[in-house]
């Protein structure tokens, strides 16, 4: 299995405003993956984050909102912009193992924009 | 349009039974099926996986099947402990360049009495 830590655990935020959630896996790995759930729904991914090069974005998400860093193999950081309450959910960083039907997440990121 | 679909919002069972858990998926493009566990304030943990060139995998109490014509896998928990009460989301990816897209059901709440 996968080790991952996200920080911060939880915040709670004010509309307009910008956070920063890092990842860091125990392990290099060649792509990292970011999801979300929003309260009471299931988990959507919004981007997958490769080493070296920008970051693929799904349908419905964009760069401008959601931008990512991936500077190494072990380490990625979404950045959820000029929040609204709208973007309240937990939010989940992902790595894969050994090939697609192992694949591994972190603890979350809770995050509430009042 | 939701591809992976789980029609029980919640299951409760005995202890010591069986607990079964289903899910149907529309997409025939998908490769590799995942069940995950989920405790509130957590993120999912991994569970079980199967490909679609196989129609059971099994791994200690936990047994996942795919019926491949009727776009349906299904989760058995033998025996069912207290311990196993959570949120359970099937999972699926079409593998490939889809590696580590996965596309989430809205999930089972599964609850185990003493």
């Amino acid at each position: 299995s996968a080790v991952i830590s996200q920080k911060p655990s939880r915040d709670i935020c004010q509309r307009g405003t910008s956070l920063t959630i890092q990842c860091q896996v125990d392990s290099q790995v060649t792509m990292m993956f970011w999801y979300r759930q929003q309260p009471g729904q299931s988990l959507t991914l919004i981007a997958t984050a490769n080493q070296g090069s920008e970051a693929t974005y799904e349908s419905g998400f964009v760069i401008d909102k959601f931008p990512i860093s991936r500077p190494n193999l072990t380490f990625s950081t979404l950045t959820v912009s000029n929040m609204s309450p709208e973007d309240s959910s937990i939010y989940l960083c992902s790595v894969g193992r050994v090939g697609p039907d192992t694949q591994y997440f972190g603890p979350g990121t809770r995050l509430t924009v009042l | 349009d939701q591809q992976v679909k789980q029609n029980s919002p919640s299951l409760s069972v005995q202890e010591g039974r069986i607990s079964i858990l289903n899910c149907d998926y529309t997409n025939s493009m998908f490769d590799y099926f995942l069940w995950y566990k989920k405790y509130p304030a957590e993120g999912p943990t991994f569970l079980i996986s199967i490909s679609s060139i196989k129609d059971k995998n099994e791994d200690g109490r936990f047994t996942v099947f795919l019926n491949k014509s009727a776009k349906h896998l299904s989760l058995h928990i033998v025996p069912s402990q207290p311990g196993d009460s959570a949120v359970y989301f099937c999972a699926a990816n079409a593998g490939g360049t889809s590696y580590g897209k996965l596309t989430f059901g809205q999930g089972t709440i599964l609850t185990v009495h003493p």
